[in-house]
C-alpha cells in the first residue's frame, strides 16, 4: 500500500532554510491522477496548507508563504521536497506530506515531522 | 481573504448525534472536505465534496451543505470518535483554506 515518509532536520536556526523530503513508497509519484502536498500544524494549533506539486513539476503555493516556499519533485527517486527560506519561530510546526487530488488531501499522509526553529 | 469558521468545541454523550458546522464568509462556496485528527496522528479524510464518504469511513459520518454552511454529522457517536475535526475548502484561486478546527468531546 502507498506510504509517505517525511525526513529532514528537526532543528533549524532562525533566518536559515528549512528543507524536508517526502519519500513515496508502494506506488509511483508519477501517477497522473494525483498531486503531492505539504501541510503544516504549529503545536496546539490548526492546519495550514503550504503548497502542492504535480509530477510534471507544476506547483501551487499558499500566497501567504509563496515568497519563501519552493516545492520540487524528483520522479527518479519517487520523492518530493519542501524548502522554506528565512524561517522564524512562527515556522515551528509539524510538517506533513500527503497525496492529494486537486484541492483535497485524500491521503495517505505521512506521519509528520516536527521542525523547531531556534538558535 | 477566504475564511472558514468552526465552533472551537462540541460535546456529546455516547450514542447521541454530533453536528459540527463550518461557515464560509463568501459566496460561491466550493466543495468542502472534513478531516478527523486524533492526538499524535495525521489527519484522515472523512467526508469529501460536501457529503461523500471515502471507502473505509463508517456510515455514521455524513456531511451536508446549505448556503455557505457545511455540516459534519456523526450519528451514534462512539468514544473512538473523540478527535479534532477540520473543514477545508478552497478560494477562487485554488488556495486551500482550513477551518480552525473543532474539538469533539465524547462525555
Amino acid at each position: 500500500q502507498l506510504q509517505l515518509q517525511e525526513s529532514g532536520p528537526g532543528l533549524v536556526k532562525p533566518s536559515e532554510t528549512l528543507s524536508l523530503t517526502c519519500t513515496v513508497s508502494g506506488g509511483s509519484i508519477s501517477s497522473s491522477s494525483y498531486y503531492w502536498g505539504w501541510i503544516r500544524q504549529p503545536p496546539g494549533k490548526g492546519l495550514e496548507w503550504i503548497g502542492s506539486i504535480y509530477y510534471s513539476g507544476s506547483t501551487y503555493y499558499n500566497p501567504s508563504l509563496k515568497s519563501r516556499v519552493t516545492i520540487s519533485v524528483d520522479t527518479s527517486k519517487n520523492q518530493f521536497s519542501l524548502k522554506l527560506s528565512s524561517v522564524t519561530a512562527a515556522d515551528t510546526a509539524v510538517y506533513y506530506c500527503a497525496r492529494a487530488e486537486d484541492i483535497v488531501a485524500t491521503g495517505p499522509w505521512g506521519q509528520g515531522t516536527l521542525v523547531t526553529v531556534s538558535s | 481573504s477566504y475564511e472558514l469558521t468552526q465552533p472551537p468545541s462540541v460535546s456529546v454523550s455516547p450514542g447521541q448525534t454530533a453536528r459540527i458546522t463550518c461557515s464560509a464568509d463568501a459566496l460561491p462556496k466550493q466543495y468542502a472536505y472534513w478531516y478527523q485528527q486524533k492526538p499524535g496522528q495525521a489527519p484522515v479524510l472523512v467526508i469529501y465534496k460536501d457529503s461523500e464518504r471515502p471507502s473505509g469511513i463508517p456510515e455514521r459520518f455524513s456531511g451536508s451543505s446549505s448556503g455557505t454552511t457545511v455540516t459534519l454529522t456523526i450519528s451514534g457517536v462512539q468514544a473512538e470518535d473523540e478527535a479534532d475535526y477540520y473543514c477545508q475548502s478552497a478560494d477562487s484561486s485554488g488556495t486551500w483554506v482550513f477551518g480552525g478546527g473543532t474539538k469533539l468531546t465524547v462525555l
